[in-house]
C-alpha cells in the first residue's frame, strides 16, 4: 500500500516569499492533517480536514498559512509570507476516519522547509 | 501548562537493559493515547495505542494511570534499534495533542 506523499521534501527560501507543499493520503482515507514539527518539540496540528471540509484550524496561523483540499482527496498548504520562525518540518498524515479507536494515523516522511 | 509533558531524555542505556520513562497529561477527558516513534529526521511511526489500562507488544509495554494522569514505556531488553525518540499523544475528542518526545540511546 502506498503512504501518504509530500513533495517537495527539501525547501529553503528567502523571509517574506512564499511556498507552498503538497499532500497526497492514502487512498481512501478522508482524515488529511497537517503539522508543523520545529526542532526539538513534538508535532503541532495546522489543520484537519474531514474529506474536504475543515475540522480544526485553531491553530493555523491565518494571516500568513493557507490550506485547501479541494477535492477531498489531496491537499495543500501554502505560506506567504514566510518568516524565519516558520523554519521546521511540514507533516502531512492520514487517517481512515479521524481519530477514534482502530483509525490509525499515518505520517508522510515531511517537507522541510528552512528560511533564511 | 502543555497538555502533554515528557522528559526530554536522552536516556543513555546499555543493550539488553530495561528503561522506562512517563508522559504526563492535562487532559482528564482524553479518551485514549498512542506512543510513536520517531527516527532522527523521518516521521512519527505508530508504535501502540493505549485505550484501557495499557497495552503490551513483544519487548514494549505501556501502562495507564488515570487517577495520575500519567502514561508510561516500558522497553525490555534493549536493542540499537531501539534508538528514538518516542512521542506521546493524547487524544479528546478528535484532537490529537503530541508531547516533545523522549529521546533513548540505547549503546553497544
Amino acid at each position: 500500500e502506498a503512504g501518504v506523499a509530500q513533495s517537495p521534501r527539501y525547501k529553503i527560501i528567502e523571509k517574506r516569499q512564499s511556498v507552498a507543499f503538497w499532500c497526497n493520503p492514502i487512498s481512501g482515507h478522508a482524515t488529511l492533517y497537517w503539522y508543523q514539527q520545529i526542532l526539538g518539540q513534538g508535532p503541532k496540528l495546522l489543520i484537519q480536514f474531514q474529506n474536504n471540509g475543515v475540522v480544526d484550524d485553531s491553530q493555523l496561523p491565518k494571516d500568513r498559512f493557507s490550506a485547501e483540499r479541494l477535492k477531498g482527496v489531496d491537499s495543500t498548504l501554502k505560506i506567504q509570507p514566510a518568516k524565519l520562525e516558520d523554519s521546521a518540518v511540514y507533516l502531512c498524515a492520514s487517517s481512515l476516519d479521524g481519530t477514534g479507536p482502530g483509525n490509525t494515523i499515518y505520517f508522510g516522511e515531511g517537507s522541510w522547509l528552512t528560511v533564511v | 501548562r502543555k497538555e502533554v509533558e515528557q522528559d526530554p531524555g536522552p536516556f543513555n542505556v546499555p543493550e539488553g537493559a530495561t528503561v522506562a520513562f512517563n508522559c504526563t497529561y492535562s487532559n482528564s477527558a482524553s479518551q485514549s493515547f498512542f506512543w510513536y516513534r520517531q527516527d532522527c529526521r523521518k516521521e512519527p511511526k505508530l508504535l501502540m495505542s493505549v485505550y484501557s489500562s495499557g497495552n503490551e507488544d513483544g519487548r514494549f509495554t505501556a501502562q495507564l494511570n488515570r487517577a495520575s494522569q500519567y502514561i508510561s514505556l516500558l522497553i525490555r531488553d534493549s536493542k540499537l534499534s531501539d534508538s528514538a525518540t518516542y512521542l506521546c499523544v493524547s487524544i479528546n475528542d478528535y484532537k490529537l495533542s503530541f508531547g516533545a518526545g523522549t529521546t533513548v540511546t540505547v549503546r553497544a
